[in-house]
């Protein structure tokens, strides 16, 4: 079955450069959410889309934008890196089911390893 | 953790024995997921429990979840070395909150041949 995507896999940036992260989600699936998860930490929500518009915020820093396009393809911005952005970095994706997202279950890709040095 | 604990924090255990392990949350929740993650891999979905439901089976998984205590508990029966892993509690809290998944700090489970 398919699975969430994510790229790239693994990224290496200066301090103070950009990167961008991309996500694309199970075949019809309309939501997609973005996690940060830190050196031996939980994973902490950084922002969500249905339907292509953002439907939750969370722990996101300014210096970070996102946004969900047509193909329900989402990408992560992050500028002005710092080396606490170093992190894994998932993307998930929910299906679309009665009851709206928050009773469905959520699918996570394998992950970015961003290392900011 | 912003959700709350899980117990143990580490549990290591023979080859065939079960493994128990327990989360609580803090606020009102929609659904309770369970996922499994290898050092430093991806999430895995074991299994999803809504709030209305005490309890759930899936393979040699049984998860319980008692809302008037605010915690769940995941039971993995027949435990083999590929079931080694960390274990975290995802609950999603009702709407007012969002509709993220709140973690658990999770549970490194060993299980030695």
């Amino acid at each position: 079955a398919a699975g969430v995507i994510q790229s790239p896999r693994h990224l290496i940036k200066e301090k103070r450069e950009t990167a961008t992260l991309k996500c694309y989600p199970i075949p019809r699936h309309d939501t997609v959410y973005w996690y940060q998860q830190g050196p031996g930490q939980d994973p902490q929500f950084l922002i969500s889309f249905y339907e292509k518009m953002q439907s939750d915020k969370g722990s996101i820093p300014d210096r970070f934008s996102a946004q969900q396009f047509s193909d329900y393809h989402s990408e992560l911005n992050m500028s002005s890196l710092e080396l606490g952005d170093s992190a894994l970095y998932f993307c998930a994706s929910g299906p679309r089911l009665a009851g709206g997202p928050a009773y469905n279950e959520q699918f996570f890709g394998p992950g970015t390893r961003l290392t900011v040095l | 953790s912003q959700q709350g604990e899980e117990d143990p924090q580490a549990l290591s255990i023979q080859e065939g024995e079960n493994a128990t392990m327990n989360c609580s949350y803090k606020t009102s929740i929609n659904n309770l997921q369970w996922y499994r993650q290898n050092s430093g891999r991806g999430l895995v979905h074991l299994i999803l429990i809504r709030s209305n439901e005490r309890e759930k089976h899936s393979g040699r998984l049984r998860v319980t979840l008692d809302t008037s205590k605010k915690s769940s508990s995941l039971l993995i029966t027949a435990s083999r070395a590929a079931d080694t892993a960390s274990y975290f509690c995802a609950t999603t809290p009702t709407i007012e909150y969002g509709n993220k998944l709140v973690f658990g700090a999770g549970t490194i489970l060993r299980v030695k041949s």
